[in-house]
């Protein structure tokens, strides 16, 4: 099956760093990727959802000058949390998908934790 | 605005026995509904979805689910359950034509307890 990879799988950093995150299809063109942010044993909330060669779409509430979604190619897109800080500590999940006749395909990659200190 | 809830934070349920993980969706229009398991550190994993058709929709390990439309539910099922089932599902639905974009309930830790 389709696969999508996300690198790190965990990453420490300190408060005021920036930090990125990968999200790869493998075996795949994405033709969108979304990104999302999960609190320990709370739903995953939609940060984000981008379309290879043009801007993200921010969710209400998300600060797109803090979480830059980049999504240069059809197999890769990035998230960049800038000047991080504590309570930027979370799980971050990406998604990729594609269209295929009579169906669309979402597939997620394993997620970043992410420790702000 | 399209919603999921998932009314219970955690089912128990002893190995062998049936389990039920319920969902109740609100979406204008026609729902895509979708059920994913998660391990802990761990992305998702699809189970199953229902986009039109058969009510009863299988899926991945052993589960199904029925979509109800009268009561606006897709509680997702399994006959007999296992010790490994234990994990996080969510549900999860899709306003039709809205490529991808979801809308994620609470989750719900399953235990199955040997």
């Amino acid at each position: 099956g389709a696969v999508v990879s996300q690198h790190p799988s965990r990453v420490i950093c300190k408060s005021g760093t920036s930090v990125k995150i990968e999200c790869r299809s493998l075996d795949f063109q994405a033709t969108t990727m979304f990104w999302y942010r999960q609190f320990p044993k709370q739903s995953l909330m939609l940060m984000a959802t981008s379309n290879e060669g043009s801007k993200a779409t921010y969710e209400q509430g998300v600060e797109k000058d803090k979480f830059l979604i980049n999504h240069a190619s059809l197999t890769l897109s990035t998230l960049t949390v800038t000047s991080a800080h504590p309570e930027d500590s979370s799980f971050y999940i990406c998604s990729a998908g594609f269209r295929e006749v009579g169906n669309e395909k979402l597939f997620f990659g394993s997620g970043t934790q992410l420790s702000v200190l | 605005a399209q919603s999921v809830a998932q009314p219970e934070d955690q089912v128990n349920v002893a190995e062998g026995n049936p389990l039920t993980v319920k969902c109740t969706y609100s979406v204008s229009g026609n729902p895509y509904l979708f059920w994913y398991v998660q391990y802990p550190n761990r992305g998702l994993q699809f189970l199953l979805k229902y986009i039109t058709g058969d009510n009863l929709v299988k899926g991945s390990y052993g589960f199904e689910a029925e979509f109800n439309k009268s009561q606006t539910s897709f509680h997702l099922k399994k006959p007999s359950a296992l010790v490994s089932d234990s994990a996080l599902y969510f549900c999860a639905v899709r306003r039709g034509g809205n490529t991808g974009k979801l809308i994620f309930g609470q989750g719900t830790t399953l235990q199955v307890k040997p």
